[in-house]
């Protein structure tokens, strides 16, 4: 069961910016930091932030993160079709002494 | 460069065993964690286990717990999963990933994370 909940599926049009938000609470986001994935059809999920809002190399500066208290969200700016994808946050969480995963949201290009 | 390579995978009947391994190369296996997290299919991400570095912890999640056991040899630079019991809702890609440690029983989500391998639970 996951502990992080995310919005199903978001959308936007090519250049067009999408946020997705990812709901935790004190256990996990409110004392840890929030990663993101990137996860494309028939392939293994791959790091899109970490540390928060930190960038690995080869990402590009069109997405960006952020937390606050509990929550943290993800921005994709300039859309673009190769970013339709499934993203998912997560998180160690301290209660269960374990990672944590968001339920996913399902990207869509229009 | 990192890279993680499971094997182990296939078709295992209901109450079965299977072992999973992970070998691992690119990075210093004995400082990081490792952990292994599964996908059912069309589902979400879920964690499963995670060992230290130097092995002396481990952690589950509640529904492998007494079921699954993670352990690692790092003169072969190799993580395993023993499972044993298996169930259908067991059937998964499960992927092992490498984690860093922040003190204590802190840990970072996964930086990089294995190709995977499907086990099915059928008869």
């Amino acid at each position: 069961q996951s502990v992080l909940t995310q919005p199903p599926s978001a959308s936007g049009t090519p250049g067009q910016r999408v946020t997705i938000s990812c709901s935790g609470s004190s256990s996990n986001f409110g004392r840890n930091y929030a990663y993101w994935y990137q996860q494309l059809p028939g392939t293994a999920p791959k790091l899109l932030l970490y540390r928060n809002n930190q960038r690995p190399s080869g990402v590009p500066a069109r997405f960006s993160g952020s937390k606050s208290g509990t929550s943290a969200s993800l921005a994709i700016s300039g859309l673009r079709s190769e970013d339709e994808a499934d993203y998912y946050c997560a998180a160690w969480d301290d209660s269960l002494s374990g990672f944590v995963f968001g339920t996913g949201t399902k990207v869509t290009v229009l | 460069e990192v890279q993680l390579l499971e094997s182990g995978g296939g078709l295992v009947q209901p109450g079965g065993s299977r072992r999973l391994s992970c070998a691992a190369s690119g990075f210093t296996f004995s400082s990081y964690a490792m952990s292994w997290v599964r996908q059912a299919p069309g589902k979400g991400l879920e964690w499963v286990s995670l060992i230290s570095g130097s092995g002396g912890r481990t952690y589950y999640a509640d529904s492998v717990k007494g079921r699954f056991t993670i352990s690692r040899d790092s003169s072969k630079n190799t993580l395993y999963l023993q499972m044993n019991s298996l169930r259908a809702e067991d059937t998964a890609e499960y992927y092992c990933a490498k984690v860093e440690e922040c003190g204590g029983d802190c840990y970072l989500p996964p930086e990089n994370w294995g190709q995977g391998t499907l086990v099915t639970i059928s008869s």
